[in-house]
């Protein structure tokens, strides 16, 4: 089975405070995508990444930035994190082509205060 | 009009009745479909994609209406482990650069002794 691990299950961060969110996969799946999840406005597509080195903007990039190094591995960086950024992030990878459908990681609860 | 939209529910059912969810999107050129099922606090998974013919899968049967643009979840004989959140996906043909995967808000469906 295809496993894509994130780093953290919960966090609790400080306003202003740079937070990393980090996530694995061992498939070598080309694509890794980072979408947030809140109540009523379902998942939203922060950034995501075909490549090493590639990324791309989603739906809602502000306040957010990756680094893909590795093929296996896609970080999260929020910049300066906020309370409008306290959400549950879900980490997903898929090969090609990506009518195979998506693998989430578990997810990271992030609490900014 | 949202891309795709689904009707949130929660459908509250008792056990071993049939319950059906349908998801409609905006998209004529969308290529592929899937459902998705998320439990509470944990990440979604992938249940079926859903075929043109469409297909079946033990108790649970996929359809797609083209015409109409959506597609439907039949889930027949509910247990109470049915209980979760059921998101559709749907993914647009590959116009030769990304493919915006597009996540319904999801159906929560509350199965009861």
């Amino acid at each position: 089975d295809v496993k894509v691990t994130q780093s953290s299950r919960y966090l609790v961060k400080r306003t202003g405070e740079k937070v990393f969110l980090e996530c694995v996969q061992d498939m070598d799946h080309e694509n890794m995508f980072w979408y947030r999840q809140d109540p009523g406005l379902g998942l939203r597509l922060i950034y995501f990444s075909y490549d090493v080195k590639m990324k791309e903007k989603g739906d809602i990039p502000e306040g957010y930035s990756v680094s893909r190094e590795k093929k296996e591995r896609f970080s999260l960086i929020l910049e300066s994190a906020s309370t409008n950024q306290t959400s549950m992030y879900l980490c997903a990878s898929t090969g090609l082509p990506l009518s195979y459908g998506y693998t989430f990681g578990s997810g990271t609860r992030l609490t900014v205060v | 009009r949202k891309e795709v939209e689904q009707d949130p529910g929660p459908f509250n059912v008792p056990e071993g009745a049939t319950v059906a969810f349908n998801c409609t999107y905006s998209n004529s050129a969308s290529q592929s479909f899937f459902w998705y099922r998320q439990d509470c606090r944990k990440e979604p998974k992938l249940l079926m994609s859903v075929y043109s013919s469409g297909n079946e899968d033990g108790r649970f049967t996929a359809q797609l209406n083209r015409a109409s643009q959506y597609i439907s979840l039949l889930i027949r004989d509910s247990k109470l482990s049915d209980s979760a959140t059921y998101l559709c996906v749907v993914i647009p043909l590959n116009s030769g650069g990304y493919q915006k995967v597009t996540f319904g808000t999801g159906t929560k469906l509350q199965v009861i002794p």
